[in-house]
């Protein structure tokens, strides 16, 4: 059984920073593309960034572009995103997501981050 | 970016009535490499979205055949033909042809 589960959200101040983690099973991690998907309080999806399998090929959404950056470690079956300079318009449920058929096959539960001073 | 456009933006259905939401992109979702890269996900209430449709008009595995969608171009329908209780929620339509886009969602509501 596929099983993403998100970690590392919390409370943090505006211009802070922050490391979510995504710990993935169930499938051959190294074999699949990964994804970042928000949902902002009462909000819709919004996407973030995605990395190949690899972990050579990066994307994001110009919202957080120099800001965040994706990572993973495919010996440890693990996605980061590192967040830095936050921002108040970041506050959202961080959802990872595996790449599949060019969506969104299989997501993890969230985490929250919420940025207020 | 593509804009994602989704109508209704809420719909009321009778349990075993059929259900259509429409997704218009502001370009053209067809690739040169044949595929049309059109999804459709349903978040039900506290759950993180699932996939039900990809590729315009593929089930994704366990997904009921009431769900089927439909389209090209730019032009999308998710129909349901017998909605369920169960298919309370928001769904959504999104693009993956450029940088993800998703639609603002359509409510989905049992009378």
């Amino acid at each position: 059984e596929v099983q993403l589960l998100e970690s590392g959200g919390g409370l943090v101040q505006p211009g802070g920073s922050l490391r979510l983690s995504c710990a993935a099973s169930g499938f051959t991690f190294s074999g699949y593309a990964m994804n970042w998907v928000r949902q902002a309080p009462g909000k819709g999806l919004e996407w973030v960034s995605a990395i190949s399998g690899s972990g050579n090929s990066t994307y994001y959404a110009d919202s957080v572009k120099g800001r965040f950056t994706i990572s993973r470690d495919n010996s440890k079956n693990t996605l980061y995103l590192q967040m830095n300079s936050l921002r108040v318009e970041d506050t959202a449920v961080y959802y990872c997501a595996s790449g599949v058929y060019g969506g969104f096959g299989n997501w993890g539960q969230g985490t929250l981050v919420t940025v207020s001073s | 970016d593509i804009v994602m456009t989704q109508t209704p933006l809420s719909l009321s259905v009778t349990p075993g009535q059929p259900a259509s939401i429409s997704c218009k992109s502001s370009q053209s979702l067809l690739h040169s490499d044949g595929n049309t890269y059109l999804y459709w996900y349903l978040q039900k209430p506290g759950q993180p979205p699932q996939l039900l449709i990809y590729e315009v008009s593929n089930r994704f595995s366990g997904v009921p055949d009431r769900f089927s969608g439909s389209g090209s171009g730019t032009d999308f329908t998710l129909k349901i033909s017998r909605v369920e209780a169960e298919d309370v929620g928001v769904y959504y339509c999104m693009q993956s042809i450029q940088l993800p886009t998703f639609g603002q969602g359509t409510r989905l509501e049992i009378k």
